[in-house]
C-alpha cells in the first residue's frame, strides 16, 4: 500500500521568512496530493491540493510543487504570518488503494514574530 | 446541521467497556471515514464507506466497527475500550468519484482508563 513520509516533524520559522515542508510517496499510481492544516484544538482543513498531470498550483501565500518522477511533493508558504502557525499533514491518494488518503505524520510550524 | 457533526466531544471510559462515536453529515457524501489522531503518527484510517450498505477496512481497524445503514451517519463503536484506543477521533466524509477532498469533522477526545 502507500506510504507516505513528511520531513521535517517540527519547523521554526521567523514572521516574514518562507516554510518548505516536504513529503515523500511510494506508490507511482498515486494521482492526487492535498495539504491540510489543523490549527490547535481544531479539524483539519485543506488548504491547497493538486493533481497528478501538473507540476505547480499556487493560491496567493501557498503553493505546492509536484515531482512525479521522484515522488515527491512540497508545500511553500512565503510571507509567513504568526496565524500560519499550526500542524500541516500531506496526503497521497491512489486509485488503486481506493482513492482513500494516507497521512503524513505532521510537520508543526511555529512562526516566531 | 451544517456540514459534519460528531458526538461526543469528549469521553473518559472505563476499559472494557463498550462505546460508540456518532458521526453525521448533511453533504449528502457518499463517502465516509474514521481516523485516529496520535501525536506523532499523523492521522491513520480506521474504517471507511465508499456508499451506504457498504463498509471497508483501513490501516488500523482491530477493535473498532462501522455500520453505514443511511447516507448521514457513520457511528463508530468500540465493543470492549482498552488504554491503547485513547486517541483523538475524528470522522470525515467526500463526495464518490475523482473529487477527493474530504471534510472533516470537529473530533472525538476518548481517552480509556
Amino acid at each position: 500500500g502507500e506510504n507516505v513520509e513528511q520531513h521535517p516533524s517540527t519547523l521554526s520559522v521567523q514572521e516574514g521568512d518562507s516554510a518548505v515542508i516536504k513529503c515523500t510517496y511510494s506508490d507511482s499510481a498515486s494521482n492526487y496530493f492535498p495539504w491540510y492544516k489543523q490549527e490547535l484544538g481544531k479539524r483539519p482543513q485543506l488548504i491547497i491540493d493538486i493533481r497528478s498531470n501538473v507540476g505547480e498550483k499556487k493560491d496567493q501565500r501557498i503553493a505546492v510543487t509536484l515531482n512525479k518522477t521522484a515522488k515527491h511533493f512540497s508545500l511553500h508558504i512565503t510571507e509567513t504570518q504568526p496565524e500560519d502557525s499550526a500542524v500541516y499533514f500531506c496526503a497521497a491518494s491512489s486509485p488503486e488503494y481506493g482513492n482513500k488518503l494516507v497521512f503524513g505524520a505532521g510537520t508543526i510550524l511555529r512562526v516566531k514574530s | 446541521i451544517a456540514g459534519i457533526t460528531q458526538a461526543p466531544t469528549s469521553q473518559i471510559l472505563a476499559a472494557g467497556r463498550r462505546m460508540t462515536l456518532r458521526c453525521t453529515q448533511d453533504m449528502r457524501h457518499n463517502a465516509m471515514y474514521w481516523y485516529r489522531q496520535d501525536l506523532g503518527l499523523g492521522l491513520r484510517l480506521i474504517h471507511y464507506s465508499n456508499t451506504a450498505g457498504t463498509t471497508g477496512k483501513g490501516e488500523v481497524p482491530d477493535g473498532y466497527s462501522v455500520s453505514r445503514a443511511n447516507t448521514d451517519d457513520f457511528p463508530l463503536t468500540l465493543a470492549s475500550a482498552v488504554p491503547s484506543q485513547t486517541s483523538v477521533y475524528f470522522c470525515a466524509s467526500s463526495e464518490s468519484g475523482r473529487r477527493n477532498e474530504q471534510f472533516f469533522g470537529p473530533g472525538t477526545r476518548l481517552t480509556v482508563l
